[in-house]
């Protein structure tokens, strides 16, 4: 049974610079929940996602978006990057929105 | 009012002792209240979790003692082990609420457990 899986495992970008980051939930799960974890930090809650839209968001800027496919998998896009978007991005699946959130390894984004 | 404080940063316990780890949070809607372990380069990995209207949850060397009333809820480790060495994080959830979703992270305690 196959876990989280995220892509890529590591991104590096430039300032000003778009990047999409992907993640395929757990089988059988069909939310997608996304968190950023700067270094040293506990997670950050940015959205989540479910039957396709987007239900909760936390304190990201409109720069922080996303998508979530009919496969249930999800895509998270960030724009204009900044120097401070450099961090590990998690993503958690889960079986509807209430549910325990199981996470994914991340993807280590860095913005130089 | 969201905020979740987690102490100590770190931890250094010898083989075989206890580790605790404290947390204390604002928000009374909380009403789930996860552990989490991350070794370097994984995700957190859920441990324990445990609802407000039970004061204690264990598994295995793992126990949760919870503290309704002064807002706090710690994290037990019996008898540690080096394997146990790993950055550990609280959080908390309102599960029934508009922000339902989320999970609120205290900022996490790195444990090393020396042989």
């Amino acid at each position: 049974d196959a876990g989280v899986t995220q892509s890529p495992t590591h991104l590096i970008k430039t300032r000003g610079q778009q990047v999409t980051l992907r993640c395929s939930p757990k089988s059988g799960h069909d939310t997608v929940s996304w968190y950023q974890q700067a270094l040293g930090q506990g997670p950050q809650f940015i959205f989540q996602y479910y039957e396709e839209e987007e239900r909760q968001r936390g304190n990201f800027p409109d720069r922080f978006s996303g998508h979530q496919f009919p496969n249930y998998s999800s895509e998270l896009n960030v724009n204009a990057l900044l120097l401070g978007d450099s961090a590990l991005y998690l993503c958690a699946s889960s079986l509807g929105p209430h549910s325990e959130q199981f996470f994914g390894p991340g993807t280590r984004l860095t913005v130089l | 009012q969201q905020q979740v404080k987690q102490s100590p940063q770190s931890l250094i316990v010898q083989k075989g002792g206890i580790s605790i780890i404290n947390c204390a949070y604002e928000n009374t809607a909380f009403d789930y209240f996860p552990w989490y372990q991350q070794f370097p380069g994984k995700g957190p990995a859920l441990l324990i979790a445990i609802r407000p209207d039970v004061s204690e949850k264990k598994e295995g060397r793992f126990t949760i003692s919870f503290n309704k009333s002064a807002k706090q809820f710690s994290l037990h480790i019996m008898d540690s082990q080096p394997g146990d060495s790993a950055t550990y994080f609280c959080a908390a959830k309102n599960a029934g609420g508009t922000s339902y979703g989320k999970l609120t992270f205290g900022q996490g305690t790195i444990l090393t457990v020396h042989p």
